[in-house]
């Protein structure tokens, strides 16, 4: 299993608090991403980052934000948090870029939920 | 937007079967993945096809892809019940980016 570590893996918060989710890689890649998966949408791409310090948006970046400042930490923050934004987020890296044919490789997940 | 649709969405079928599925995807391509779920776990990669191959091979997997069609398929041979997962199909939307599927949720009776 790639070395991938995200934490918290469970969280229960209230609307309105700030919340940041770690996600923390053994594998010196260079690229990292967070993904949401609800019911019915599959996953959905939230912030990726090339680099340190070299982050993009995704599909669904409205409400969240991301910091990369190491290579091996990539932390995703939602500022004030939403029932919307309840759900399962999943840290994945991979080595190189898609257009180099590099799989990713995903965490386990954090399951949240805001009330 | 999603660029992979799975289909079907849900398929159960004896220990032994053959499972396949299918995804169709939009636009142009570089490569298509497969990846497989367990409940309550990360996804985890199976096999990647390049836009110039059209089938390839991994162990009881075999994935086609048919870039006329805009469709892959991948199939299980002699299913086992550690088979039992959700499987996403995934094709690159950019140099860094895939877009994922909706998923076939898979089920392997004994």
């Amino acid at each position: 299993d790639a070395g991938i570590t995200q934490s918290p893996r469970h969280k229960v918060t209230e609307t309105g608090t700030p919340v940041t989710l770690r996600c923390h890689q053994t594998e010196n890649h260079r690229y990292m991403y967070w993904y949401r998966q609800d019911p019915g949408h599959g996953l959905r791409l939230i912030h990726y980052s090339y680099g340190v310090k070299d982050t993009d948006k995704g599909e669904v970046s409205d409400g969240y934000s991301v910091s990369r400042s190491k290579t091996e930490d990539f932390l995703l923050t939602l500022e004030s948090a939403t029932s919307s934004q309840t759900s399962v987020y999943f840290c994945a890296i991979s080595e190189a870029g898609t257009s180099r044919n590099q799989p990713q490789h995903f965490g386990d997940g954090t399951r949240l939920s805001i009330l | 937007s999603q660029q992979g649709e799975e289909d079907p969405q849900a398929l159960s079928i004896q220990e032994g079967e053959n499972a396949t599925m299918n995804c169709s995807y939009k636009t142009s391509i570089n490569n298509l993945q497969w990846y497989r779920q367990n409940s309550g776990r990360g996804l985890v990669h199976l096999i990647l096809i390049r836009s110039n191959e059209r089938e390839k091979h991994s162990g009881r997997l075999r994935v086609t892809l048919d870039t006329s069609k805009k469709s892959s398929s991948l199939l299980i041979t002699a299913s086992r019940a550690a088979d039992t997962a959700s499987y996403f199909c995934a094709t690159d939307s950019s140099a860094s980016k895939i877009i994922f599927g909706s998923g076939t949720r898979l089920s392997i009776r004994p």
